[in-house]
C-alpha cells in the first residue's frame, strides 16, 4: 500500500487566499484524522471522521477551517480565508477503527503570507 | 477527561548510554497507550502501543515500554541510544470513542 497521501506536499499563499489541503487514507480504513503542528502548540487534533462520519471537530480552530470527506477514499481540509497564523504542518493520519495505530501521511507544509 | 504528560520536553543523552522518555496519563476508560517518533521533517510513525495485553511492549527500533496502571504511567525505553535514535517522541492515549490526546512532545539528542 502507498500509505497515506496528502497534497499538496508544501503551499505557500497569500493572506486572505483559500487554501485547500488534500488527503487520501489507507484502502479499507475506517477513521480518518487532522492534525495541526507548530512550534508554539505542538500537535492539535483537528478533526477526525469515523466511516466519513464527523465525530469530533472540536479542535478546529475558528469558522475560517472545514473539514470534508465525502468518500472512504477522499478528504479535504479548507481554510477560507487564511491568515498568516495558519502557518503549519498539516497531517493527515487514518486507522482501521477506534483504538487502532494510526498512520501519518508526510504532512503539508503551509506558508500563509 | 483525558491528559497526557510528558514529563521532559528535552533529553539529552550520549551514545550507547540508556534512554528513558517518561509519559503519564490519565483517562476515565481503558486506554490504549502509543508512542510515536518524528524525526526531522518528517511524518509521525508508530513506535509501539499498549492495548491491554502484556504491559512490557517491545516496538521497533529496539524500543520498549512499560504500562503501569498504579503509577499511570507509560515510560520509554532503550538500552543503549544511537545517533539515528535523535528525533521527537510523542505520547499518545486513546481513552474510547477514538478521542485521542498527544502529549506535547519529547526531543531527544543524542550525543557523539
Amino acid at each position: 500500500d502507498a500509505g497515506v497521501i496528502q497534497s499538496p506536499r508544501h503551499e505557500v499563499t497569500e493572506m486572505g487566499q483559500e487554501v485547500t489541503l488534500r488527503c487520501k487514507p489507507i484502502s479499507g480504513h475506517n477513521s480518518l484524522f487532522w492534525y495541526r503542528q507548530t512550534m508554539m502548540r505542538g500537535l492539535e487534533l483537528l478533526i477526525y471522521f469515523n466511516n466519513n462520519v464527523p465525530i469530533d471537530d472540536s479542535g478546529m480552530p475558528e469558522d475560517r477551517f472545514s473539514a470534508k470527506m465525502p468518500n472512504a477514499s477522499f478528504s479535504t481540509l479548507k481554510i477560507q480565508p487564511s491568515e498568516p497564523r495558519d502557518s503549519a504542518v498539516y497531517f493527515c493520519a487514518s486507522s482501521l477503527a477506534g483504538g487502532e495505530t494510526q498512520y501519518f501521511g508526510p504532512g503539508t507544509r503551509l506558508l500563509v503570507l | 477527561a483525558q491528559s497526557v504528560t510528558q514529563l521532559d520536553s528535552h533529553v539529552s543523552v550520549s551514545e550507547g548510554t540508556p534512554v528513558l522518555l517518561r509519559c503519564n496519563y490519565s483517562s476515565s476508560y481503558s486506554p490504549s497507550l502509543f508512542w510515536y517518533v518524528q524525526h526531522p521533517n518528517k511524518g509521525l510513525q508508530l513506535l509501539l502501543k499498549y492495548t491491554s495485553a502484556a504491559t512490557l511492549v517491545k516496538g521497533i527500533n529496539g524500543f520498549e515500554a512499560e504500562f503501569k496502571k498504579s503509577e499511570t504511567s507509560f515510560h520509554l525505553t532503550k538500552p543503549s541510544a544511537h545517533m539515528s535514535d535523535a528525533a521527537e517522541y510523542f505520547c499518545v492515549v486513546e481513552g474510547g470513542y477514538q478521542k485521542v490526546t498527544f502529549g506535547i512532545g519529547t526531543k531527544l539528542q543524542v550525543i557523539p
